[in-house]
């Protein structure tokens, strides 16, 4: 069974701080991997995904994440923060089965 | 992108009452659902996966008899909570699969926010 382990349960910035939370997964075939966001009140959004290819993806709003396979490792970057970025975030796999499996979530709060 | 519509987007029930939440995928067909729930600062889990046509599967801890699934066409799911209690307020979110698609973006709807009272 696939797992997913996001290691930051909460996080505390300033704006224009610099951003990564790190994102473990454990599956030992061909995954998708994911990161979602979800705004206060808010359903979730895609932020970036990772199928194939440049292991380096960029997403919406400035963010990117870096697929290390043989770290089993997909942690979201971004080099300043805002504000607005005050959200929970999710990191997500899918390999057997094409259900997607969520990591715990960190809760992003960004000082003004 | 793809457009999925759940509906209600928030539902407050009487406790021991049923409550329906709709998922339509709306420009493609999705041969399989997956139903999610997120309880208050947690992360979501998956509760059920239903294939058009067939029997959904649950996951280990969700009540089959108390969450019915049915996905009877390849736009549209319902969830059926029945016999609600309070303990079933939760955040319920579906997550259409597109039919044919191999690695493809994971879509969702916008959640059902339930409160049972």
């Amino acid at each position: 069974a696939q797992s997913v382990s996001q290691h930051n349960h909460h996080v505390i910035l300033s704006e224009a701080a610099s951003l990564e939370l790190g994102c473990n997964y454990s599956y030992g075939g061909t995954v998708n991997l994911f990161w979602y966001v979800q705004y206060p009140g808010q359903h979730l959004q895609l932020l970036l995904k990772y199928f194939s290819g440049d292991p380096l993806v960029k997403g919406i709003k400035g963010f990117e994440a870096e697929f290390i396979k043989s770290k089993f490792s997909f942690n979201l970057r971004k080099p300043s923060v805002q504000w607005s970025d005050t959200a929970e975030y999710f990191c997500a796999v899918r390999g057997a089965g094409n259900m997607l499996t969520f990591g715990g979530g960190t809760r992003l709060m960004v000082k003004p | 992108g793809a457009v999925v519509s759940q509906h209600p987007s928030w539902v407050i029930c009487k406790s021991g009452t049923s409550v329906k939440i709709e998922c339509r995928s709306l420009d493609f067909q999705a041969t399989t659902m997956f139903w999610y729930r997120q309880f208050p600062k947690q992360s979501l889990m998956l509760m059920a996966t239903s294939n058009e046509g067939s029997k959904a599967t649950y996951e280990q801890g969700v009540e089959k008899d108390k969450f019915l699934i049915n996905h009877a066409s390849l736009t549209l799911s319902t969830l059926t909570v029945t016999s609600a209690h309070p303990e079933d307020s939760s955040f319920y979110i579906c997550g259409p699969l597109m039919g044919g698609a191999g690695n493809t973006e994971a879509f969702f709807g916008q959640g059902t926010r339930l409160t049972v009272v």
